[in-house]
């Protein structure tokens, strides 16, 4: 079974910082990997995703993730944080299921809370 | 394109009342997702459907939950009987019949007293 690892529960940095999440999942072969991002009070949203090719991924909003199989680590980052950063992210894992690319549950880690101190 | 919707978006029951949630997913998609969400932890995944077939169900689901999608669009979740740990987000997601994104809704917040 798969699973998600976000090390840290929450991080604070001050506007213009830059920010790394780290996310470090469990999965038998190489995964679909996901980053989402959830306002208070708020459903999910789509940051990025890897399926293959390149390792690293560019998502909306200026974030980026590298996919590193030998760590198993699928980590956020993004150069200079803006206020409106503030929110917590979820890092995903997918399966792929043996007919065929696609895949139906995602595994969740437990999040980390992003506080943006002006 | 408006997105995955989900009504009511907050609910506040007693007890033992029932309780029952939809879901609107985007248009074209044929695959709908429940999942919950208690304080403090990520999404857990809940049940499946591919158009009204209901592919997978997670322990999660007990039998006071049931799951719904008659005509392979909008769906409903209802909870029979609600316990104080039924209390959470429920948020349904959906996505094209390969699967690899999904897009979620906002949520329904339920409170059970």
């Amino acid at each position: 079974a798969q699973s998600v690892t976000q090390p840290d529960i929450h991080i604070t940095v001050s506007e213009g910082a830059s920010l790394e999440l780290r996310c470090n999942y469990s999965y038998g072969a190489t995964p679909y990997l996901f980053w989402y991002v959830q306002s208070p009070g708020q459903g999910l949203q789509l940051l990025l995703k890897y399926f293959s090719g390149d390792t690293l991924v560019q998502g909306i909003k200026g974030f980026e993730a590298e996919f590193k199989r030998s760590q198993s680590s699928f980590n956020l980052r993004k150069p200079s944080v803006h206020w409106s950063d503030a929110a917590e992210y979820f890092c995903a894992v997918g399966a792929r299921r043996r007919s065929g690319g696609s895949n139906y549950k995602l595994t969740f880690g437990k999040g980390t809370l992003l506080t943006v101190n002006p | 394109d408006t997105g995955v919707s989900q009504d009511p978006r907050h609910k506040i029951t007693k007890r033992g009342q029932n309780v029952t949630f939809r879901c609107d997913p985007i248009s074209e998609h044929n695959r709908l997702y429940w999942y919950r969400q208690t304080l403090g932890q990520g999404p857990e995944f809940l049940t499946y459907f591919q158009n009204e077939a209901q592919l997978e169900k997670s322990r999660l689901l007990s039998d006071r939950f049931s799951a719904e999608r008659p005509k392979g669009s909008f769906s409903t979740l209802e909870i029979q009987r609600t316990e104080q740990g039924d209390s959470a987000m429920y948020l349904c997601a959906s996505s094209g019949d390969w699967g690899e994104t999904q897009y979620f809704g906002p949520g329904t917040r339920l409170l059970v007293l």
